[in-house]
C-alpha cells in the first residue's frame, strides 16, 4: 500500500517558538494533502487541505497565521505551528491522497507537547 | 451534508470472539467507504475500502459490504485476536472531497 511519513514523530518545545512538521508520500504523488488534530480519545478534526503549488483551505475555527501550511511539492507539505502555546499541545496526523484510487493514506502522526 | 454513525464504544471481546462493528451513512450520490485502524500512539491505516454498491471490501480477515439500500459498512471479523485491540473509524468521501469520519470505535479484545 502507499505510505506517509511524518517527521518528527514527537517534539518539545518552549513557549512561544515555532515548530515545523513535515509529511511525505513515499511512493505516489499527492496533488492534495490535508493536516488533522487529535486530542485524547476523540476522532481527528481536520485542521486544513494543502493542494499543491497554491494556498491552503482552513476549515472555520483554525488560525490560518498561526498554522502556516506549505506545499511545494508533490511528495511534501509541511505544518508550522507558530508562537506554540501550551493549548497547542495535540497528536496532528497528515494525509496524502493518492489520485488513482480517491484513497487518503495516513502518516504515523506527530506528538507536539508545548511546554 | 454527509455524515457517518458509527457504534458506540468501547467494544470488549473475548479473544477468537466474532466482531461487528456497526456503521451507517448518509451523503448525496454515491461515495466511497473506508474502514481506517489506528493502533495506540500511531496514526490511520487503511483497513479495507468499497467504491460501490454491493462491493465488498477485506483485510486481515476484516470484512464490509457497501450496502446502498440500508446504507450501511458494517466491519466484521469472525475470530478476533488481542492483537486487533485498536480503535477503528468508519469514513465516507465522494470523489476530490475530504473524508467524513464516525466518531470511532475502540476495542479491546481480551484472552
Amino acid at each position: 500500500g502507499a505510505v506517509v511519513s511524518q517527521h518528527p514523530s514527537w517534539v518539545i518545545c518552549k513557549s512561544g517558538t515555532s515548530v515545523k512538521i513535515e509529511c511525505r508520500s513515499l511512493d505516489f504523488q499527492a496533488t492534495t494533502m490535508f493536516w488533522y488534530r487529535q486530542f485524547p480519545k476523540q476522532s481527528l478534526m481536520l485542521m486544513a487541505t494543502s493542494n499543491e503549488g497554491s494556498k491552503a483551505t482552513y476549515e472555520q475555527g483554525v488560525e490560518k497565521d498561526k498554522f502556516l501550511i506549505n506545499h511545494a511539492s508533490l511528495t511534501l507539505s509541511t505544518l508550522t505551528v507558530t508562537s506554540a502555546h501550551p493549548e497547542d499541545s495535540s497528536f496532528y496526523i497528515c494525509s496524502a491522497r493518492e489520485g488513482s484510487t480517491d484513497t487518503q493514506y495516513f502518516g504515523p502522526g506527530t506528538r507536539l507537547t508545548v511546554l | 451534508g454527509n455524515s457517518v454513525t458509527q457504534m458506540e464504544g468501547p467494544v470488549t471481546l473475548s479473544e477468537e470472539a466474532f466482531l461487528t462493528i456497526n456503521c451507517t451513512y448518509t451523503a448525496t450520490g454515491y461515495p466511497s467507504l473506508f474502514w481506517y485502524v489506528q493502533y495506540p500512539g500511531e496514526g490511520l491505516q487503511l483497513l479495507l475500502k468499497a467504491t460501490k454498491a454491493d462491493d465488498k471490501g477485506s483485510n486481515k480477515g476484516f470484512e464490509a459490504t457497501y450496502r446502498k439500500e440500508t446504507t450501511s459498512f458494517h466491519l466484521e471479523k469472525g475470530s478476533v485476536q488481542v492483537s486487533d485491540s485498536a480503535v477503528y473509524f468508519c469514513a465516507l468521501s465522494r470523489r476530490n472531497e475530504k473524508l467524513t469520519f464516525g466518531t470511532g470505535t475502540r476495542l479491546t479484545i481480551i484472552p
